[in-house]
């Protein structure tokens, strides 16, 4: 079964500008996360989308939003990014509930310059 | 306001002996609690779990003790191999559907 995937794995944004992240879960999982990794930080939850809807938000600014598509898939958009963007933006997926039996991608590096 | 902590940044250990990674947590919320490990270029992987309503959970070298009236947790690897060096990462779950981790301790096992 294939695991989890992340696209673009690398990217460089420029201040100001957008970005969208896309992530395809394991097959069958209706439960895709989304965490920020920072150095200082750690991993910070972001949303949680299940079955197209957000079921739940972590404490991020509005610019973060996401969305999942029928098949699953999803997506994380960033709007007028910051150089304190700049982190590693990891997916998970579960079957159901997101905290248990989470399987994440290899994530997508984002630098903002 | 980071409500799982792990104090330790980095932690190093020599092969064989064993690696104790410790995880403190403030939200009295929590029911559940996992350890991940992750290697440079991947994703965190799930190394194991406890409820809280245990004090020990093992899985061959791995064992997690948890202590609620500390709001303590520690992860116990016996013996340490080289391949456990990663970054490890302590997470709980309020009962709600999100992890809430901690900052990550990098583990170092000497050969």
């Amino acid at each position: 079964k294939a695991g989890v995937t992340q696209t673009p794995r690398y990217l460089i944004k420029t201040r100001g500008q957008q970005v969208t992240l896309s992530c395809s879960p394991i097959s069958g999982h209706r439960s895709v996360s989304w965490y920020q990794q920072t150095p200082g930080q750690g991993l910070q939850f972001l949303f949680e989308y299940f079955s197209e809807t957000q079921r739940n938000k972590g404490n991020f600014p509005g610019r973060f939003s996401g969305r999942q598509f029928s098949n699953s898939r999803s997506e994380m958009n960033v709007s007028t990014l910051e150089l304190g963007d700049s982190a590693l933006y990891l997916c998970a997926s579960s079957l159901d509930r997101a905290g248990y039996e989470q399987y994440f991608g290899p994530g997508t590096r984002l630098t903002v310059t | 306001d980071q409500q799982v902590k792990q104090n330790s940044p980095s932690l190093s250990v020599q092969e064989g002996r064993i690696s104790i990674l410790n995880c403190d947590y403030t939200n009295s919320m929590f029911d559940y609690f996992l350890w991940y490990k992750k290697y440079p270029a991947e994703g965190p992987t799930f190394l194991i779990s406890i409820s809280s309503i245990k004090d020990k959970n093992e899985d061959g070298r791995f064992t997690v003790f948890l202590n609620k009236s500390a709001k303590h947790l520690s992860l116990h690897i016996v013996p340490s191999q080289p391949g456990d060096s990663a970054v490890y990462f302590c997470a709980a779950i309020p009962g709600a559907n999100n992890l809430f981790f901690g900052t990550g301790t990098r583990l170092t096992v000497i050969p």
